[in-house]
């Protein structure tokens, strides 16, 4: 099974800047098979990011992906506030399809 | 539109059997795969399994495998998750994914239903 591990657990930041946050494989996750979602209290999660950096349908190009191997990055150029939430990465590379524990990304 | 809607809240004891679902539409529901996914409260989110309704080829986590049944029935474009016995380690926030799909191989979640929240207690 592979181990997704993000850092950090939190990030606090304010609206205008860069957030950056990794997630870490413990082996390397196959084609590129990552993905990162967002989930805002009280709903479910949605797509982001796929093929560790291809955007979703509808998603602000602010948001980008990059990475492979083991080390893969979501970052977001300028956050708005409609950005804090928490963010998921998942590989899809290889079953079972394992979830990072999450990084909340909360107003500074 | 594709939607998932799952049904309503649970509220069980311990030992009891329950079945929740997940009703497909706006897609060709036997061409994709649909997974289940947990969140336990306040916790992150974990892949249980999935099923590929055409030929109902089932797939668990091993966290899960055992645990609950995952099944599908494809003229009314519904998957399920059940469980036999409830534990009060089940309750949890329970989503149905379906796996964007290609020739049959599973990818990421490209759509979510809303949630059925499971509650156990005594």
């Amino acid at each position: 099974e592979i181990v997704l591990t993000q850092s950090p657990g939190t990030l606090s930041l304010s609206p205008g800047e860069r957030a950056t946050l990794s997630c870490r494989a413990s082996q390397s996750v196959s084609s590129t098979s990552l993905a990162w979602y967002q989930q805002k209290p009280g709903q479910a999660p949605r797509l982001l990011i796929y093929g560790a950096s291809s955007r979703a349908t509808g998603i602000p190009n602010r948001f980008s992906g990059s990475g492979s191997g083991t080390d893969f990055t979501l970052t977001i150029s300028r956050l708005e506030p409609e950005d804090f939430a928490v963010y998921y990465c998942q590989q899809y590379g290889s079953s079972p399809y394992t979830f990072g524990q999450g990084t909340k990304l909360e107003i500074k | 539109e594709v939607q998932l809607v799952q049904s309503g809240a649970e509220v069980k004891k311990p030992g009891e059997s329950l079945k929740i679902s997940c009703k497909g539409s706006g897609f060709r529901f036997t061409t994709y795969w649909i997974g289940w996914v947990r969140q336990m409260p306040g916790k992150g989110l974990e892949w249980m399994g999935i099923i590929y309704p055409s030929d109902s080829d089932t797939r668990y986590s091993p966290s899960f495998q055992g645990q609950v049944t995952i099944s599908a029935d494809k003229s009314i474009t519904t998957a399920y998750l059940q469980w036999s016995s409830l534990k009060a380690s089940d309750t949890a926030l329970y989503y149905c994914v379906r796996h964007f799909t290609v020739t049959f191989v599973p990818y990421y979640f490209d759509s979510w239903g809303q949630g059925t929240l499971v509650t156990v207690s005594s």
